[in-house]
């Protein structure tokens, strides 16, 4: 069964700063998806980025970007000019590529981040 | 524009009593999912159904069951309630293709006092 590890609980980041969140994941499988979501306080699990593991090049949207290596299993994500409206719980999530499973997603135990003025 | 509706937002409910959570979808989804999400965790899957009639237990099924008779509704029902099934409850719907976003709920805050 595919794992998915937050080793960081809680994070703290300035205004206008930039942070990164680490997820590491163990699988087998050699296709697979790896998403990151943000939860803010109104509970609504939010997409902000996904990555296909078959592309080398790492997924970007606007401020936010993804850190993919996979040889290493290590999927974080970094928040460019960090904002008030940032701070949430976010979840990194894995999906197997096999179309057998349904797409079903695992998570991790999720990161608060706080943003501070 | 509704996505992914669920009903109630919160409820409270006393061991043993049953109550039904439900929700819709008005993107035509072929997937459906029901995750938990106990506090300080990440969401777990309970049941999830890849079209009507057809449902299949996730990681964390005890206590619950589902059915899917139409494409839009997706009904999780909790026959017993334990303190234990206290948690957030997410609906989550995704169509079947490589893309596969999940679209999630509002979620629905059960508490079993």
């Amino acid at each position: 069964a595919q794992t998915v590890t937050q080793s960081q609980p809680e994070m703290s980041v300035q205004e206008a700063e930039t942070v990164t969140l680490s997820c590491t994941y163990d699988t087998s499988e050699s296709d697979y998806y790896l998403f990151w979501y943000k939860q803010p306080p109104s509970r609504q699990m939010i997409l902000v980025i996904r990555q296909e593991a078959y592309k080398q090049q790492n997924a970007t949207e606007n401020r936010f970007s993804v850190n993919f290596q996979k040889a290493a299993k290590s999927f974080s994500l970094k928040i460019s000019d960090s904002q008030l409206g940032d701070a949430a719980m976010y979840f990194c999530a894995y999906r197997s590529g096999n179309t057998g499973t349904a797409s079903k997603l695992t998570f991790g135990t999720g990161t608060r981040l706080q943003v501070t003025l | 524009n509704a996505g992914v509706t669920q009903t109630p937002k919160f409820r409270i409910l006393k061991i043993g009593q049953s109550m039904t959570l439900q929700c819709a979808q008005d993107m035509n989804h072929n997937y459906m999912y029901w995750y938990r999400q106990d506090p300080g965790m990440g969401l777990k899957l309970i049941y999830y159904s890849v079209g009507a009639g057809i449902t299949d237990k996730g990681e964390v099924p005890n206590g619950y069951n589902v059915s899917r008779s139409t494409t839009e509704d997706f009904p999780l029902r909790l026959e017993l309630a334990a303190p234990s099934q206290t948690s957030v409850y997410f609906c989550a719907s995704s169509y079947r293709d490589t893309q596969n976003i999940q679209y999630f709920g509002a979620g629905t805050r059960l508490s079993v006092l």
